[in-house]
């Protein structure tokens, strides 16, 4: 079946800071990538997504590429700030029909002043 | 535009109390789902819904029940609340084109059993 590894945390980082948060997948078919961010007390939501092999997703600074080949989708940033404090969540979705999105276990990013 | 309302945001149950979670979309989306995040788990889908009268199970469907009776709202129903169900819950509502997904999700409900 479906799975999304991504890297556990928590991830402490200095403001500024570069950012890499590794997301690897296994699926059947052609999946969508999605990363999605839960700030403290909110609900999900969609950050980027690329839909099929080198696309860039892009949002707010962030940037992750669909690569195929390594079956990745890596979230980076080059200079974080405070309020990019939040839980991130590597998503993949490979059905026909709407069987729900398969996630990984989210990484809590904290970003010290 | 509202998107996707959950209510209520958060609730305390006692074992074996029933209770029902609302979720509603005003986008016309057909596609609902019932979401669960744990600690160290993720998101695990519940169940879900391709369209109004449609519903199927999703990865951990025990213990909770759905019904679609229009495209605007999908309920989660606990009929037996135990403490294995205290959890952050999320409805989700999506479209889809093609192989491409649009997914919406709710604020969230914080359910406690004791």
């Amino acid at each position: 079946g479906d799975s999304v590894t991504q890297m556990e945390g928590p991830v402490t980082l200095s403001e500024e800071a570069f950012l890499t948060i590794n997301c690897t997948y296994t699926a059947t078919g052609y999946p969508s990538l999605f990363w999605y961010v839960q700030y403290p007390g909110e609900g999900l939501q969609l950050l980027l997504k690329a839909t099929k092999a080198d696309d860039k997703g892009s949002n707010k600074g962030f940037e992750a590429t669909y690569r195929k080949e390594t079956t990745s989708f890596h979230l980076e940033k080059g200079s974080v700030q405070v309020s990019d404090s939040a839980v991130y969540f590597c998503a993949l979705y490979s059905g026909g029909g709407a069987d729900g999105l398969t996630f990984g276990k989210g990484t809590h990013l904290i970003i010290q002043p | 535009n509202a998107g996707v309302t959950q209510t209520p945001k958060f609730q305390v149950l006692k074992t074996g109390q029933s209770m029902t979670l609302q979720c509603a979309q005003d986008m016309n989306h057909e596609y609902m789902s019932w979401y669960r995040q744990d600690p160290g788990m993720g998101l695990r889908l519940i169940h879900y819904s391709v369209g109004a009268g449609i519903t199927d199970q999703g990865e951990v469907p025990n213990g909770y029940n759905v019904s679609r009776s229009t495209t605007e709202d999908f309920p989660l129903r606990l009929l037996s609340a135990a403490p294995s169900q205290t959890s952050v819950y999320f409805c989700a509502s999506s479209t889809l084109r093609g192989w491409r997904i649009e997914a919406f999700f709710g604020q969230g409900t914080r359910l406690t059993v004791v």
